[in-house]
């Protein structure tokens, strides 16, 4: 089973920080993207990437970058955080890009900036 | 990508069969439809898909009826841990471009 792994399940940061999501894939998947979920907005995408050092925007990139250095590992970098950024963040990877390739979704990480 | 309507709640008896519907009447004719659940607390995971036959997996089955406007996910023997969110999506691009909606609530009860 492939196993998406984000490294913190609840995490509280103030206003102005910078934060760093971290999320580790064990397939070996090609793609892999990050969402925030929130009430009544279902899930939006945030950023892609489709290899190493590759990355493309989501629909909501706005205070946000991101980094994959390997292809394991895509992180989130909140760089000023702001309470609006308040949310559950999802990472996902997929094998292929197309459409018979589903995502996998690790557990979330509930952001909290106060 | 088609917009897709589910109801926003169900509710189902343990050991029935629970059968899912969403409507999307506006899906053209390469795009496929996606089913995902959402169990409280965890990320979303990947139930089964299809393009215009019907599917079925260890999971669950997808009918697709035969205009592609409409289709049903079916959970033949539903237990309370089959209750969470399930998402109906319609995709012509990329599967990471998903627009997960409020999708339906359903809920086992014993």
């Amino acid at each position: 089973d492939v196993k998406v792994t984000q490294s913190s399940r609840y995490l509280v940061k103030r206003t102005g920080e910078k934060v760093f999501l971290e999320c580790v894939q064990d397939m070996d998947h090609e793609n892999m993207f990050w969402y925030r979920q929130d009430p009544g907005l279902g899930l939006r995408l945030i950023y892609f990437s489709y290899d190493v050092k590759m990355k493309e925007k989501g629909d909501i990139p706005e205070g946000y970058s991101v980094s994959r250095e390997k292809k394991e590992r895509f992180s989130l970098i909140l760089e000023s955080a702001s309470t609006n950024q308040t949310s559950m963040y999802l990472c996902a990877s997929s094998l292929l890009t197309g459409l018979k390739s589903p995502l996998h979704f690790g557990n979330g990480t509930r952001l909290t900036v106060t | 990508d088609a917009k897709t309507t589910q109801p926003p709640s169900m509710d189902c008896a343990e050991g029935r069969a629970a059968n899912l519907p969403c409507n999307h009447s506006t899906i053209s004719g390469n795009e496929y439809v996606y089913w995902y659940r959402q169990i409280h607390s965890q990320g979303p995971q990947y139930i089964i898909h299809g393009l215009k036959n019907n599917e079925t997996n260890e999971m669950a089955s997808l009918i697709i009826t035969e205009d592609r406007k409409s289709s049903t996910l079916i959970l033949p023997h539903a237990t309370l841990r089959d209750t969470a969110v399930y998402y109906c999506i319609a995709l012509n691009t990329n599967a990471g471009k998903s627009t997960f909606g409020d999708g339906t609530t359903l809920t086992v009860k014993p």
